[in-house]
């Protein structure tokens, strides 16, 4: 139990262009979802928190103008990277934890790795 | 803010002991979890703990000292399918959940 689908995978795409990811809870409700990115060989960081049908909580210096985030079901939440420029280039991953006995725990989706050109 | 410190890197033979610090600073701390993530690869979740002390799973021990803001990693009886990074993670806040990852530690299993 406790999967998170995140597609797709990897894209590319030209800059200027605007890239949707999606993360899905398949088989349990999310209370919260979770946008990270992570650099090669390095730690994963937090960008936004997102709770079902409320609007995202941005962490300092993530530009939420640049990356959307919606979260209107308990099991699907999206994150667009608007205008994307090569810079944005990296390594997406969402989460997602549930208001369950497991609440602390955080599942994670595989991952989308995103070149912009 | 919030800041972990961890080991960069760790290299350990098969079937021995190993243990991977965790150090932290936050502000409010609720606990500290675990988690192996290899390359190009999800996070999956290791351990975790609020309370002081040893939490055992398996191969997989997690101990937290909350007045030292100390905790660590212990995996006995290691294997080469454990090679991959480490994160230990903080959460500050009951409600939220949100986590803070720590820099990671890339654990090298050699024969």
């Amino acid at each position: 139990g406790a999967v998170v689908s995140q597609h797709p995978s990897w894209v590319i795409c030209k800059s200027g262009t605007s890239v949707k990811i999606e993360c899905r809870s398949l088989d349990f409700q999310a209370t919260t979802m979770f946008w990270y990115r992570q650099f090669p060989k390095q730690s994963l960081m937090l960008m936004a928190t997102s709770n079902e049908g409320s609007k995202a909580t941005y962490e300092q210096g993530v530009e939420k103008d640049k990356f959307l985030i919606n979260h209107a079901s308990l099991t699907l939440s999206t994150l667009t990277v608007t205008s994307a420029h090569p810079e944005d280039s990296s390594f997406y991953i969402c989460s997602a934890s549930w208001a369950g006995p497991a609440k602390n725990i955080q599942y994670f989706g595989a991952g989308t790795r995103l070149s912009v050109l | 803010g919030q800041s972990l410190e961890q080991p960069s890197e760790v290299t350990a033979v098969e079937g021995a002991i190993v243990q991977i610090n965790c150090t932290y600073q936050t502000s409010g701390f609720y606990g500290l979890s675990w988690y192996q993530q290899h390359d190009g690869g999800a996070p999956t979740f290791l351990s975790y703990n609020a309370l002081d002390g040893l939490e055992e799973t398996g191969r997989f021990s997690s101990f937290l000292s909350r007045s030292d803001s100390y905790g660590y990693l212990l995996l006995q009886e290691l294997q080469m399918k454990d090679s991959a990074s480490y994160f230990c993670a903080v959460s500050g806040s009951y409600n939220f959940n949100k986590f803070y990852f720590g820099s990671g530690t890339k654990l090298n299993v050699k024969p």
